[in-house]
C-alpha cells in the first residue's frame, strides 16, 4: 500500500516568489494535516482537513500562506510572498479519520528560501 | 492542552535497552499517551499508544503509573538503526486536535 506522497522534496526559490506543495493522503484517509517543521524542533501544526473542510486553521498565517483540499483527497499549501523565515520542512499527514490517532507522516518538502 | 516535558537527548549502546520518560504532569481523564519516531529526512512513524499501565508491541513497551503523570517509552536491545527523534504526545484519543509534538529526545546508539 502507498504511504502518504508529497512533491517535491526539494524546493529553493527567492524571497518574495510564490511556492506551492502538493498531498497525496493513503487512499481511504479523510484526514489531511499540514506541519511545519524547523530545525531540532517538533512538527508544528498548520491546518487539518476533515474530507474537503478545514477544521482547524488557527496556527495557520493567513496572510501568505493557503490550502486547500478539493474533493477530499489531494491537498495544496501555498505561500506567497515567501520569506526567508519560511524556510522548514513541510509534511503533509493523514489519519482514517478525526478519531484515528495515528497519524502517517510523508516524507515531507525541505524549502529553502534565499 | 496537556504539556509534556522530555529529555532533550539520550546516549545509548548497541544491544542495551533504552528507557525515554515523559513528564506530563496536568494530563486530562480522557487523554491517551502516543509515542513517534522520527529518522533523518523522514515523517515521524507512529510507535505506540496507550492509556494506563503497560502496553507492549513488537517495537516497545509503553509503560503508564496509576497516576499518569509521566510514561516511560522502553526500547529492548537497541540497534544502531534505532537512532532518531522520538516524541511523547498526550491527548484525547477521538480528537486530534489536542496533540501538540514538542521537541522530542533525540537518542544516539553508539557501537
Amino acid at each position: 500500500e502507498a504511504g502518504v506522497v508529497q512533491s517535491p522534496r526539494y524546493k529553493i526559490i527567492e524571497k518574495k516568489q510564490p511556492v506551492a506543495f502538493w498531498c497525496n493522503p493513503i487512499s481511504g484517509h479523510n484526514t489531511l494535516y499540514w506541519y511545519l517543521q524547523n530545525l531540532g524542533q517538533g512538527p508544528e501544526l498548520l491546518i487539518r482537513y476533515e474530507n474537503e473542510e478545514a477544521v482547524d486553521d488557527s496556527q495557520l498565517p493567513k496572510d501568505r500562506f493557503s490550502a486547500e483540499r478539493l474533493k477530499g483527497v489531494d491537498s495544496t499549501l501555498k505561500i506567497q510572498p515567501a520569506e526567508l523565515g519560511d524556510s522548514a520542512v513541510y509534511l503533509c499527514a493523514s489519519s482514517l479519520g478525526a478519531g484515528d490517532n495515528e497519524q502517517f507522516f510523508g516524507p515531507g518538502t525541505r524549502l529553502t528560501v534565499l | 492542552l496537556a504539556k509534556t516535558t522530555q529529555p532533550i537527548s539520550m546516549d545509548s549502546y548497541e544491544g542495551q535497552e533504552v528507557n525515554i520518560t515523559c513528564s506530563h504532569n496536568n494530563i486530562a481523564t480522557n487523554d491517551y499517551i502516543t509515542w513517534y519516531q522520527q529518522f533523518p529526512s523522514q515523517g515521524p512513524r507512529f510507535i505506540i499508544q496507550g492509556y494506563k499501565t503497560k502496553v507492549t508491541n513488537e517495537v516497545a513497551s509503553l509503560f503508564i503509573p496509576a497516576d499518569r503523570k509521566s510514561s516511560t517509552l522502553s526500547l529492548p536491545r537497541v540497534s544502531l538503526s534505532d537512532t532518531a527523534v522520538y516524541y511523547c504526545l498526550v491527548g484525547a484519543r477521538y480528537n486530534n486536535n489536542d496533540m501538540r509534538f514538542g521537541a522530542g529526545t533525540r537518542l544516539t546508539v553508539k557501537p
